[in-house]
């Protein structure tokens, strides 16, 4: 596809579930980004691939949180046994890699998000 | 610890006239800044990016400026349109991920 997509758009899930939210980065990029974004705040970083290598997790909030990219293609993020401070926006983006030269390699390009509500 | 810091969450702005956003950062290893506009429901949308070697990035209405030794950076919107209005954040590289700001939500009055 043109752009970063994921899916789903909303997720609204009861405390103690497991839920599973998907990226399908740009056609070629190398490198995925997951953030976290609170209302009313720039996103958070969570954790970063390069192919399927997973080379940063280093903001993921608690080890409930977890990401693969087994591929090196679409990525999923789970969560396990949701918990209400879990709710945000979960954004995912994607950048041709550090095997690129020049400054679109530190550009990354943004999915719409997965707008995650746990009650 | 806030390491990139948008230190206004509002601009009004009336339209044709120049909009200007600042942004603040604390580690001098970030070596790339950028600078996103989101609209509601939407992802971050990149705008504009300027390297830590230079000072100035100019493309069409939107220019950044960078100053290395205030650790400052600005984005200059000239003339500000309608379509302008949403939220912009600013983001610095470091170690591939980005760090974002709190956003400036810019609003553009006819």
């Amino acid at each position: 596809g043109a752009g970063v997509s994921q899916s789903p758009r909303y997720k609204v899930a009861k405390r103690g579930q497991d839920v599973a939210l998907r990226c399908d980065p740009i056609s070629g990029h190398v490198s995925l980004f997951w953030y976290q974004q609170a209302l009313g705040q720039g996103p958070e970083f969570l954790t970063y691939f390069q192919n399927e290598a997973q080379l940063d997790k280093s903001g993921l909030p608690s080890d409930r949180f977890f990401a693969e990219r087994p591929e090196g293609s679409v990525s999923t993020l789970k969560i396990q046994r949701t918990q209400q401070e879990d709710s945000a926006v979960y954004l995912c983006a994607s950048s041709l890699g550090t095997f690129y030269r020049g400054p679109l390699v530190y550009t990354q390009y943004f999915g719409p998000g997965t707008r995650l509500t746990v009650l | 610890d806030q390491q990139v810091k948008q230190n206004s969450p509002s601009l009004s702005v009336q339209e044709g006239r120049i909009s200007i956003l600042n942004c603040d950062y604390t580690n001098s290893m970030f070596d790339y800044f950028l600078w996103y506009k989101k609209y509601p429901a939407e992802g971050p949308t990149f705008l504009i990016s300027i390297s830590s070697i230079k000072d100035k990035n100019e493309d069409g209405r939107f220019t950044v400026f960078l100053n290395k030794s205030a650790k400052h950076l600005s984005l200059h919107i000239v003339p500000s349109q309608p379509g302008d209005s949403a939220v912009y954040f600013c983001a610095a590289s470091g170690a591939q991920k980005l760090v974002f700001g709190q956003g400036t939500r810019l609003t553009i009055n006819p």
